[in-house]
């Protein structure tokens, strides 16, 4: 099956600094969605984004399709920014989502 | 009804026992998935239902799991014979077709 890579496995950031998240799969995918999971397990839709470039407030994403690879940039970060970012994918093929080990981000203030 | 919704929210229950899960998609929602998360882990692909009919139950793990959605909305994840090793947060997600997967909130299952 596709196979996901999320990086970097962990980041610590002060409070307004920019970062950079990556996702690298390996095959071709027809749906790419980033996901902030909360402290309370939920997993919250951040973009839908099988290509192309989107910004929603002060975050925003690119995926690359043709090179196997998405990034979510998180601007301004706040500490309300914590928690585990995911990336998961779905197959051209398939419809489950394959989701990557995920980002853990720790905004301190 | 405004997000997918789970119950219930945790779960405890002893080696041997049998156990069900409910998920309640977002309304007009055809297409409906059961994931399961590990600690320290992305959710995990179980079965995914496109109306009343199992389209895909590749990721069950084996035989004591299994899941039903008799009117194409509500989904109930059975367990049998629970073990320790199937402790762990079960999510739910619909979609409109195979787009874009929304979740509930899990349900945290714990077997003692």
């Amino acid at each position: 099956g596709i196979q996901v890579e999320q990086s970097p496995p962990d980041l610590i950031l002060q409070e307004g600094a920019n970062s950079t998240l990556r996702c690298n799969f390996s095959d071709s995918v027809n749906n790419l969605q980033w996901f902030h999971q909360n402290p309370w397990g939920q997993l919250i839709n951040l973009f839908y984004i099988p290509s192309g470039t989107k910004q929603n407030g002060r975050l925003s994403a690119t995926t690359v399709a043709t090179e196997r690879y998405s990034l979510l940039y998180i601007s301004s970060s706040q500490t309300t920014d914590s928690g585990v970012y995911f990336c998961a994918v779905r197959e051209t093929s398939g419809s489950r989502l394959t989701f990557g080990e995920g980002t853990q981000l720790t905004v301190n203030p | 009804g405004a997000g997918v919704s789970q119950t219930p929210s945790n779960k405890v229950t002893e080696k041997g026992k049998y156990v069900e899960l409910r998920c309640d998609p977002i309304s007009g929602h055809t297409a409906l998935y059961w994931y399961r998360q590990s600690l320290g882990q992305g959710p995990e692909f179980l079965i995914y239902f496109q109306g009343t009919g199992a389209a895909d139950d590749s990721g069950l793990p084996n035989d004591r799991f299994f899941a039903v959605r008799p009117e194409g909305s509500v989904s109930t994840l059975k367990i049998q014979r629970t073990e320790r090793g199937d402790s762990a947060v079960y999510l739910c997600a619909s979609s409109l077709s195979r787009n874009e997967q929304f979740f509930g909130p899990g349900t945290r299952l714990t077997v003692l």
